[in-house]
């Protein structure tokens, strides 16, 4: 119930095109569902995050989808550029109970020109 | 304000040795997150510490590995007799109180542990 389901695995977009990220969660106490950004040899920075009372969120060109019911959030950027070629991880916390996140595998999106 | 810093950046032990990894978490953190990270794995939640305290060690193997945050110094991942399959990069964060909206994460860089 812990799980963190994150697909795919890895992704190729062309430059200026949109990269798709999904997640699924099983554990209904998760109440905050962040994304993070790592390239190689670097610790995973925080890119963008949202609550469960909202549907969606949007930074620049970052926008988290959030859909409640079916428990599943995605990461959606667009333009993308060969500089967000990166590892993305998804995860979940139940702050109430420590803010420990339990992460996803992880996404290889390589944007190309 | 400099990041969360994490030290050594690169650390190779042999079988049976210690390894000390050593993390100071940004100006004002007072919570600090261990999370192991295995090649082409995500991140697996270690250990979550305040000052002088363990609040959740449910990630921390059962034995050799231990974790402190004491009063002065940064916190320490300690692991006693390395195995090869302790190799891996050990992350350190650190955060704000959750009620004053710490929910979000600062990474530091990782020692990349290399057990031979």
């Amino acid at each position: 119930q812990q799980q963190v389901k994150q697909s795919p695995q890895s992704l190729i977009v062309q430059k200026g095109g949109i990269s798709i990220i999904n997640c699924a969660y099983e554990n209904t106490a998760f109440d905050y569902f962040p994304w993070y950004q790592q390239f190689p040899g670097k610790g995973p920075a925080l890119l963008i995050a949202i609550r469960p009372d909202v549907s969606e969120k949007k930074e620049g060109r970052f926008t988290i989808s959030f859909n409640k019911s079916a428990k599943q959030f995605s990461l959606h950027i667009m333009d993308s550029q060969p500089g967000d070629s990166a590892t993305y991880f998804c995860a979940a916390s139940n702050t109430g109970g420590g803010n420990k996140l339990t992460f996803g595998t992880g996404t290889q999106l390589k944007v190309e020109l | 304000n400099a990041g969360v810093m994490q030290n050594p950046r690169h650390l190779v032990r042999r079988r049976g040795q210690e390894a000390r990894l050593r993390c100071s978490p940004m100006k004002g953190h007072s919570h600090v997150y261990w999370y192991r990270q295995l090649p082409e794995e995500g991140l697996k939640f270690m250990v979550y510490l305040q000052k002088e305290n363990i609040i959740d060690e449910s990630g921390m193997p059962k034995e050799r590995f231990s974790a402190e945050f004491p009063k002065e110094g940064p916190s320490i991942l300690r692991i006693q007799q390395v195995v090869r399959g302790d190799s891996a990069a050990y992350f350190c964060a650190s955060s704000p109180p959750i009620r004053v909206g710490g929910y979000g994460y600062t990474f530091g860089s990782g020692t990349r542990l290399t057990v031979v």
